[in-house]
């Protein structure tokens, strides 16, 4: 597709479930973001891919969030064991490039996630 | 964590008017950008703006950068009704980051009244 896609767009969960979540980004980009949003609050950095390696974890919250790119394309995000405060919108960006310059994201247009 | 702080935190003006919102950040970087989110939406780049640069424009938007001071600015000039949206200023540090991550402020809630 032309753009980032995730699915779901709307979770819901009881607390305790598992969820995942998947990120389809832009062909032939080499960088994949994970970023946490809460309500009214600028995204939060999660975690970090460049191919299928995952360079940068260093925004999970907890060990119970992981995340994967094993083909250096589609990503999930996986949250084990679900709590109230994982609920939040969980945004996917990618980048053709991956160099230390920098350069524009391309933003999905989230997964919100409610854990009752 | 955050970067940095954005100010106003809420912007309410009407149709035709200019609307300035102020972005500041704390360490060092290597360029800073401005995204816009629409309510429900994912975030859409507006503009970038390097460390070296000062200035720059673009159709109605006008960026500032003041890196002594560690802050930016965003102009929307002759704001329509669409404009209407959160704005957010995001930095990639500077000194030895490896890769594009971009960290975010709280960002600006721009309302537009026709």
């Amino acid at each position: 597709g032309a753009g980032v896609s995730q699915s779901p767009r709307y979770k819901v969960a009881k607390r305790g479930q598992d969820v995942a979540l998947r990120c389809d980004p832009i062909s032939g980009h080499v960088s994949l973001f994970w970023y946490q949003q809460a309500l009214g609050q600028g995204p939060e950095f999660l975690t970090y891919f460049q191919n299928e390696a995952q360079l940068d974890k260093s925004g999970l919250p907890s060990d119970r969030f992981f995340a994967e790119r094993p083909e250096g394309s589609v990503s999930t995000l996986k949250i084990q064991r679900t709590q109230q405060e994982d609920s939040a919108v969980y945004l996917c960006a990618s980048s053709y490039g991956s160099g230390s310059a920098g350069g524009e994201l391309f933003f999905g247009e989230g997964s919100r996630l409610t854990v009752l | 964590s955050q970067q940095g702080e954005e100010d106003p935190q809420a912007l309410s003006i009407q149709e035709g008017e200019n609307a300035t919102m102020n972005c500041s950040y704390k360490t060092s970087i290597n360029n800073l950008q401005w995204y816009r989110q629409n309510s429900g939406r994912g975030l859409v780049h507006l503009i970038l703006i390097r460390s070296n640069e000062r200035e720059k424009h673009s159709g109605r938007l006008r960026v500032t950068l003041d890196t002594s001071k560690k802050s930016s600015s965003l102009l929307i000039t002759a704001s329509r009704a669409a404009d209407t949206a959160s704005y957010f200023c995001a930095t990639i540090g500077g000194g030895g980051t490896s890769y594009g991550k971009l960290t975010f402020g709280q960002g600006t809630i721009l309302t537009v009244h026709p």
